[in-house]
C-alpha cells in the first residue's frame, strides 16, 4: 500500500534552516507528483511548492529562495529544505503525493 | 498568492444536507475545477474529490462534487457525527503557476 513517512518534530531557532524528509514506499516513485504543504497551528492548508515526477521543481512564490526540494530516488525520498526561518514558520509540515496519499506531518517550531 | 474563497463555517443538523462552496476565478476553478480534501482535528487531510469531480475509492457516496463557473461545491447528504471536520477546496492556478487553497470551512453537524 502507498505509505509516505516523514521525519520527526523539530525545534529550531530564528535564522535557522530545517530540512524535513518524506520517505515513499507502494509505488512507482518517479511516476508521481509529490507536493509540500504547511499548517499553522489553528490555520489552513499553504501549498509550498512541487516535485514533478521528472525531478523538477515549482515553488510557490512565497517560498521562492527560501524553500529547496530535491529527491533521492535510491531511497524514494523526498527532501524539503526551509532557510532563514521565523517564528511565523511555525508550522505542520505535511508532503502529499498528487492528493491522494498524505505523510503524517512533521512539527516545526520555530523559537529563540 | 491569492486564495480560494471558502465561508469560515457552516452548520447542520444532523441527516440533514450540506452545501460547501469554493469560489475562484477563470484562471483556477474556472478552468480545470477543484479538489476537495476533509480534515479532522489532529490528522492529515483526506481527499474527497478530484478536481473533475469523481470520488476516489472509498469515499462515501453521499457526498458529491460538482461546478458551476469559477465556484466548486461538495454536497454532503444524509449529515452524520463523523462529517463534523474542516473542507478545503484546491485548484491549480494556471496565471500564478501555483496550486491555491481555499481558507477552509468548519462543518459543524448538530
Amino acid at each position: 500500500q502507498v505509505q509516505l513517512v516523514q521525519s520527526g518534530a523539530e525545534v529550531k531557532k530564528p535564522g535557522a534552516s530545517v530540512k524535513v524528509s518524506c520517505k515513499a514506499s507502494g509505488y512507482t516513485f518517479t511516476s508521481y507528483y509529490v507536493h509540500w504543504v504547511r499548517q499553522a497551528p489553528g490555520q489552513g492548508l499553504e501549498w509550498m511548492g512541487v516535485m514533478t515526477p521528472s525531478g523538477s521543481t515549482i515553488y510557490a512564490q512565497k517560498f521562492q529562495g527560501r524553500v529547496t526540494m530535491t529527491r533521492d530516488t535510491s531511497t524514494s525520498t523526498v527532501y524539503m529544505d526551509l532557510s532563514s526561518l521565523r517564528s511565523e514558520d511555525t508550522a505542520v509540515y505535511y508532503c502529499a503525493r498528487d492528493w491522494s496519499y498524505w505523510g503524517q506531518g512533521a512539527l516545526v517550531t520555530v523559537s529563540s | 498568492q491569492a486564495g480560494l474563497t471558502q465561508p469560515p463555517s457552516v452548520s447542520r443538523s444532523l441527516r440533514q444536507t450540506a452545501t460547501l462552496t469554493c469560489t475562484g476565478n477563470s484562471n483556477n476553478v474556472g478552468n480545470q475545477g477543484a479538489a476537495w480534501l476533509q480534515q479532522h482535528q489532529g490528522q492529515p487531510p483526506k481527499l474527497l474529490s478530484y478536481r473533475n469531480n469523481d470520488r476516489p475509492s472509498g469515499i462515501s457516496e453521499r457526498l458529491s462534487a460538482s461546478r458551476s463557473g469559477n465556484t466548486a461545491s461538495l454536497t454532503i447528504t444524509g449529515l452524520q457525527p463523523e462529517d463534523e471536520a474542516d473542507y478545503y477546496c484546491s485548484a491549480w492556478d494556471t496565471s500564478l503557476s501555483a496550486w491555491v487553497f481555499g481558507g477552509g470551512t468548519r462543518l459543524t453537524v448538530l
